[in-house]
């Protein structure tokens, strides 16, 4: 059973128009996070939820957004997509300071932008 | 300076062969280590955390050494299916989680 779940898996949008990416886990766990990850790098972290406190990156373009309504569910809003927006997103979810200390994946979001 | 910093590889040795990566971390109060695996166009899957006193798991040897910031995966008689991009995961600080640039590994019969 899926634990960690990203809707849309692909997602198309025009240069500037605004997308969300959503994130939602059965695990319960108190942090999540997105990364961003374009071909042949490494995922780079934009920010993360640690409970209800948002933690963002220095580097994140304000053009990134995030919002955590519940424990369950994040969103990633990307405000006005450029081309170099066009990456995989993932969300990624953890209990933290206790338990297994390791990341659950979802499989990710494919965002093109035309 | 980036926070964690891997061998930029690629790797490409024969089946059987046994390969090295190390990885190195700038922030002393770290406290998580990882090992993912990302297969193309997938995920990252966690291969092992990584312990102070070193960890196996079959074919697979993490180690941490805390005094130099350095962090090591050894791969003994690597098989194809090991093919596939490591990734150097270190807990930065609190929450934070930092990924490597990740190294590239092709095994070839």
């Amino acid at each position: 059973d899926a634990m960690v779940i990203q809707n849309p898996r692909y997602q198309v949008t025009q240069f500037g128009k605004p997308v969300t990416l959503s994130c939602s886990q059965t695990l319960n766990h108190n942090v999540m996070y997105w990364y961003q990850q374009k071909s042949s790098q490494a995922p780079k972290l934009l920010f993360h939820y640690y409970d209800k406190d948002f933690n963002n990156e220095a580097d994140t373009p304000d053009n990134f957004q995030s919002r955590r309504p519940n424990t369950s569910f994040c969103f990633l809003d990307i405000r006005s997509p450029g081309l170099g927006d066009a990456a995989m997103y993932l969300c990624a979810t953890r209990v933290f300071p206790v338990g297994t200390d390791t990341q659950y994946f979802g499989p990710g979001t494919r965002l093109t932008v035309l | 300076r980036k926070e964690v910093e891997q061998d930029p590889g690629p790797f490409n040795v024969p089946e059987g062969a046994t390969v090295a990566f190390n990885c190195t971390y700038s922030n002393s109060a770290s406290q998580s280590f990882f090992w993912y695996r990302q297969d193309c166009r997938k995920e990252p899957k966690l291969l092992m955390s990584v312990y102070s006193s070193g960890n196996e798991d079959g074919r697979f040897t993490a180690q941490l050494n805390r005094a130099s910031q350095y962090i090591s995966l050894l791969i003994r008689d690597s098989k194809l299916s090991d093919s596939a991009t490591y990734l150097c995961v270190v807990g930065s600080s609190a929450s934070k989680i930092i990924f490597g640039s990740g190294t590239r590994l092709s095994i070839r019969p």
